[in-house]
């Protein structure tokens, strides 16, 4: 079975910083995704950053990025010139892929973006 | 045009009360999933359904029954509810390939409230 462990309740920074979420993982599998989701307040699951791990290249989107590190099973989360929108819960997921496998969730980090 | 809705959004009722909560997805995917957010906000799969097979159930109450009329539908029937089956339940969809990443797309959440 897979676990996921963020190890960061909650994390507070400043509007305009940045700030990185950790996550490791524990896993035998040699192929599998891992995700981030965004939680804000309406309580709606908002898919932030994927990474298929057979990819070295680490996934961008704007302001978000990831640090995957295979070996070491992390796979951090970094949101650059943070906004007071990017307030919110972050979980990270892993997901075994090919079948019906539902997502494997850490008990997420709570953001908060001090104006 | 939403892609995964949930009826009702909010449900309070009676422990010892049977209920129903309905999810819909528009996106054509082959599965669907239901997990259930703690109090701690902890997210945890509970069923996957994937062209009408139950594919996954975790070790959850025979209380908790999934049902899937049809690709487009998985309804979750809770019977004799408890004052523990209080959480929000999540409906997701994904379709199902491999070598491609399997997105959950999830619907909005619906809060069960058991007095």
């Amino acid at each position: 079975a897979q676990t996921v462990t963020q190890s960061q309740p909650e994390m507070s920074v400043q509007e305009a910083e940045t700030v990185t979420l950790s996550c490791t993982y524990d896993t035998s599998e040699s192929n599998y995704y891992l995700f981030w989701y965004k939680q804000p307040p309406s309580r709606q699951m908002i898919l932030v950053i994927r990474q298929e791990a057979y990819k070295q290249q680490n996934a961008t989107e704007n302001r978000f990025s990831v640090n995957f590190q295979k070996a070491a099973k992390s796979f951090s989360l970094k949101i650059s010139d943070s906004q007071l929108g990017d307030t919110a819960m972050y979980f990270c997921a892993f997901f075994r892929g090919g079948g019906a496998d539902g997502l494997t969730f850490g008990k997420g980090t709570h953001l908060i973006i001090q104006p | 045009d939403t892609a995964v809705s949930q009826t009702p959004k909010y449900l309070v009722t009676q422990m010892g009360n049977d209920k129903s909560i309905k999810c819909e997805q528009n996106l054509g995917h082959d599965t669907m999933y239901w997990y259930k957010q703690d109090s701690k906000k902890f997210l945890k799969i509970m069923f996957s359904y994937n062209n009408k097979e139950l594919i996954i159930n975790e070790t959850v109450p025979n209380r908790f029954s999934p049902k899937s009329p049809d690709k487009a539908h998985l309804n979750l029937h809770i019977n004799s509810l408890e004052l523990g089956d209080s959480a929000v339940y999540f409906c997701a969809s994904s379709q199902t390939a491999s070598g491609r990443i399997n997105e959950q797309f999830f619907g909005p959440g619906t809060r069960l409230t058991v007095l």
